[in-house]
């Protein structure tokens, strides 16, 4: 398949702990996306990072892109149980079709 | 603005039965995508649109569902007859400057299919 995909499937961390969850890809991209779905909402976008851009911050979030591994890595500083949601990725090479995601629990 | 705004929030219906799901776009936005979540399917791309015409219904599952985009302003997606395996959340979302940019997702239907 053409989209990214998420791993690990799920994660369980404590709060103040750093999560970090990963997406690969099959093709050459202009961009990936990271998007956090809360139970029973729709996504929301954290973060787009170009191929010519290997890291970017925002806020408590740190995404980096190795383009010669076709992978991205999303990070989560100092978790709170907030952060409990499925975060998924999405690239342009596939006309943003997404992965199975990664479920993060966060226990307070 | 008022995001993209799905109506109706729930629905329930019984098999055969037509469904109309509605979606208004965030006003200049000229991508709209249609997509469906299932536990056992995950986040599924049905079909979607630039400047009102269909691009890629690649994901439609079947005959039974379409997609249509009258205006800039307004989408539906239709389901007819429905049966129980379509039940399921249906999402809509939008953007602007580029299929490939930043998506803004509406809150969902929640459809089920007795």
């Amino acid at each position: 398949s053409q989209q990214g995909e998420e791993d690990p499937q799920a994660l369980s961390i404590q709060e103040g702990e750093n999560a970090t969850m990963n997406c690969s890809y099959k093709t050459s991209i202009n961009n990936l996306q990271w998007y956090r779905q809360n139970s029973g909402r729709g996504l929301v976008h954290l973060i787009l990072i170009r191929s010519n851009e290997r890291e970017k911050h925002s806020g408590r979030l740190r995404v980096t892109l190795d383009t010669s591994k076709k992978s991205s890595s999303l990070l989560i500083t100092a978790s709170r149980a907030a952060d409990t949601a499925s975060y998924f990725c999405a690239t342009d090479a596939n006309d943003m079709r997404f992965g199975a995601g990664t479920r993060l629990t966060v226990k307070p | 603005d008022a995001g993209v705004i799905q109506s109706p929030r729930h629905e329930v219906t019984e098999m055969g039965q037509e469904v109309t799901l509605r979606c208004k776009p965030i006003s200049g936005h000229d991508y709209l995508f249609w997509y469906r979540q299932t536990m056992m399917r995950g986040l599924e791309l049905l079909i979607y649109f630039n400047n009102n015409v269909p691009i890629d219904d690649s994901g439609m599952p079947e005959d039974r569902f379409s997609a249509k985009m009258p205006n800039a302003s307004f989408s539906t997606l239709k389901i007819q007859p429905s049966e129980p395996r379509d039940s399921a959340v249906y999402f809509c979302a939008s953007t602007g400057g580029g299929s490939n940019e930043k998506l803004f997702f509406g809150s969902g239907t929640q459809l089920s299919v007795l």
